[in-house]
């Protein structure tokens, strides 16, 4: 069964450092997605993607933040400044119609 | 700005101990709601879309409903396998498909 994969599973980074979090969503979905959830804390929203652009975000993605698909398979997700706040479990997703959203298994991002 | 509020927030069942979980939501227009699986650990995995009040789905021992409120997670007879995070998440009708999630209801399920 086809599944979205996101690498790494675990980075680990210095204040002030860039990140960049990897997704290959599911070959055939067209709209793309970024979640984020604080340890304890809800999913959050964060930024949705479709047809080469940004088509919603977040208050939280701030010009830190920025996406990318840079080929037809991989999403990418840059964090350019990382914060300590910033550390969280990062969930790539995706969707055929934009309705049922499939996810990724995430990244959990360490801001040391 | 949309709500959801899941509860309880945390239930020990024993197995073979039938109970629910509500999801109530506050949303001008819903597009959807949607329930999803999680582990410890890992992404939420999908269990159902539910699209208007009335509306059930079943999947094993899971049965979703849906009112103009509130939507319900109906586990019957449960199974130790059963033990996770269940998290209600809604699409609203404005926007670009976002899902708005709720805290989750931590399930445990005692053999």
């Amino acid at each position: 069964e086809p599944e979205v994969t996101q690498t790494p599973s675990h980075q680990v980074t210095q204040m002030g450092q860039e990140v960049i979090l990897r997704c290959v969503p599911i070959s055939n979905h067209l709209y793309f997605y970024w979640y984020r959830q604080i340890l304890g804390q809800k999913v959050e929203f964060l930024v949705s993607f479709y047809n080469n652009e940004i088509s919603e975000k977040s208050e939280i993605f701030d010009d830190q933040f920025s996406v990318e698909r840079p080929d037809g398979s991989n999403f990418t997700l840059k964090i350019r400044s990382t914060k300590l706040e910033d550390s969280a479990m990062y969930f790539c997703a995706s969707s055929y119609r934009g309705n049922e959203q499939f996810f990724g298994p995430g990244t959990r991002l360490t801001v040391l | 700005e949309d709500q959801v509020t899941q509860s309880p927030e945390a239930l020990r069942l024993q197995e073979g101990e039938s109970s629910s979980l509500n999801c109530s939501y506050t949303v001008s227009g819903l597009r959807g709601l949607f329930w999803y699986r999680q582990d410890p650990g890992k992404g939420p995995e999908f269990l159902f879309t539910l699209y208007s009040a009335g509306e059930e789905k079943e999947k094993e021992r899971l049965k979703a409903t849906l009112t103009k409120k509130e939507s319900f997670l109906h586990i019957t007879a449960p199974k130790p396998e059963d033990s996770a995070t269940y998290l209600c998440a809604v699409q609203p009708d404005y926007g670009n498909n976002r899902l708005a999630f709720g805290k989750g209801n931590q399930v445990v399920v005692i053999p």
